[in-house]
């Protein structure tokens, strides 16, 4: 069954090509930035991470860009496969004693169509 | 596999009862974190222990406690529950304190439903 909302933003796109997805986050102090994915029936998986004194991190397929000025984070997946499909959550962290916990984006759901 | 583990899978019960969720974080991570996912509010901040004390406290109800143990699994407990309770229930670890730059990782959750 589905673990999330019905009612998130989705984005569809066609196998092989690539897929942006984006976050606004809230907090200019934050300093610390995750991606996660989330099947259905599934926990948050962790996918790509990147502190805040950096603009852009690369992993297997993904991409993570930050935008401080902005507060804006993007997740780039080149290639796009159907088991990509799934909702991605960015989560942003302050890194500070008083405020240790993830704060979790509303998520994006991504369709991949064959 | 995250190397979280939850149990029960699932949960269904009626109001006004008690629950106990269970989480094994993974190996040597010292850090618990309870998250609730439901439909209309996403994925909320419970509770984090790091080595058996409380460290943060989120948006957790007073019917709802959680404690952290010795060998370091924790659970979640909720008492007096209410229809609006029904939600997904995650466990997340790390092996710090949470302070940043450690990724937290997450069980599968326990899905209860109170009928």
């Amino acid at each position: 069954g589905e673990s999330v909302g019905l009612h998130l933003p989705t984005l569809s796109v066609q196998e092989g090509d690539n897929s942006i997805i984006n976050c606004a986050y809230s907090n200019s102090a934050s300093d610390y930035f995750i991606w996660y994915k989330q099947e259905s029936g599934k926990g948050p998986q962790f996918i790509i991470d990147i502190r805040s004194n950096m603009d852009k991190r690369q992993g297997q397929r993904v991409t993570v860009l930050l935008n401080k000025t902005v507060k804006h984070l993007s997740l780039q997946i080149a290639a796009t496969q159907p088991g990509d499909s799934a909702v991605y959550f960015c989560a942003e962290n302050m890194g500070h004693p008083g405020r240790r916990a993830l704060t979790f984006g509303s998520g994006t759901r991504l369709q991949v169509q064959p | 596999d995250s190397g979280v583990t939850q149990t029960p899978k699932h949960l269904i019960t009626a109001t006004g009862q008690r629950v106990t969720l269970r989480c094994s974080p993974r190996s040597g991570d010292l850090s618990v974190y309870w998250y609730q996912q439901s439909l209309d509010q996403g994925l909320q901040f419970l509770i984090q222990y790091y080595n058996g004390e409380e460290r943060a406290k989120g948006n957790i109800l007073e019917r709802f406690s959680a404690q952290q143990f010795p060998d370091l699994h924790s659970e979640l407990n909720l008492s007096s529950l209410e229809l609006g309770d029904s939600a997904l229930y995650f466990c997340a670890s790390s092996p710090g304190q949470g302070l940043g730059n450690q990724p937290q990782h997450f069980g599968d959750g326990t899905r209860l439903s109170i009928l």
